[in-house]
């Protein structure tokens, strides 16, 4: 089956250092999708990529289709606080059954 | 507000009962879904639904059943046979309205004492 391949598996950063992290899959997408997920809470979408190439941006967060549609990743700017939390990433093929989720990256922001 | 809703957000189940976790949207969403995740995990999928009174399998269904007889309504139960029902459940949708992308509930957890 289809596999996803997210890291770094956790990050511990100062208050204000930028952020990266990606997502490689073995096989190709039609959508990529960014979530972050607060402890007890449901995932929130923060970015969706529908093109092979797009770059989007949603305030401090940037995100990014590769080109070989097989990879993504996030960027945070001037990480805050608030920031904490896990990291999803997913691929989507087209179908209604393949919906990939990366592991998740715990990012923890020091002040 | 339109959203996913899930109910209750704790439930606590004894060895051998069934329990019934709601998931209600008001999205127009076609297509539903229940996932687990356990603590410092991914998601994992439980069950799917395309449409009303269809439902697929998904990666761990064992021990779990579902019903769609309402487009916004996809009702997980967590039957006896589940052995190791404790973790965190999340109910999410999509549809063709919302462009594919998948929007997700505020999740249940289930505990079994």
């Amino acid at each position: 089956g289809q596999q996803l391949n997210q890291s770094p598996q956790s990050m511990f950063i100062q208050e204000g250092e930028d952020v990266s992290m990606n997502c490689t899959s073995s096989s190709i997408f039609n959508t990529w999708l960014w979530y972050k997920q607060d402890p007890g809470e449901g995932p929130v979408l923060l970015i969706a990529l529908y093109k092979a190439g797009e770059l989007t941006s949603n305030g401090r967060l940037t995100a990014q289709f590769g080109i070989t549609r097989k990879d993504s990743f996030l960027n945070i700017s001037a990480s805050i606080p608030s920031d904490v939390g896990i990291y999803f990433c997913a691929g989507h093929s087209g179908s209604a059954r393949q919906l990939t989720f990366g592991s998740g990256t715990q990012l923890t922001v020091l002040p | 507000d339109g959203g996913i809703t899930q109910s209750p957000k704790y439930l606590f189940r004894k060895e051998g009962q069934n329990v019934t976790l709601s998931c209600e949207q008001n999205l127009n969403h076609d297509a539903m879904y229940w996932y687990r995740q356990d603590p410092g995990q991914g998601l994992r999928l439980i069950y799917y639904s395309q449409i009303v009174n269809d439902f697929q399998k998904g990666d761990i269904a064992e021990g779990y059943s579902v019903s769609r007889e309402k487009k916004e309504s996809f009702p997980l139960t967590v039957t006896s046979a589940q052995k190791n029902p404790t973790a965190f459940y999340l109910c999410a949708s999509t549809g063709v309205v919302s462009g594919n992308t998948i929007y997700f509930g505020e999740g249940s957890w289930l505990t079994v004492v």
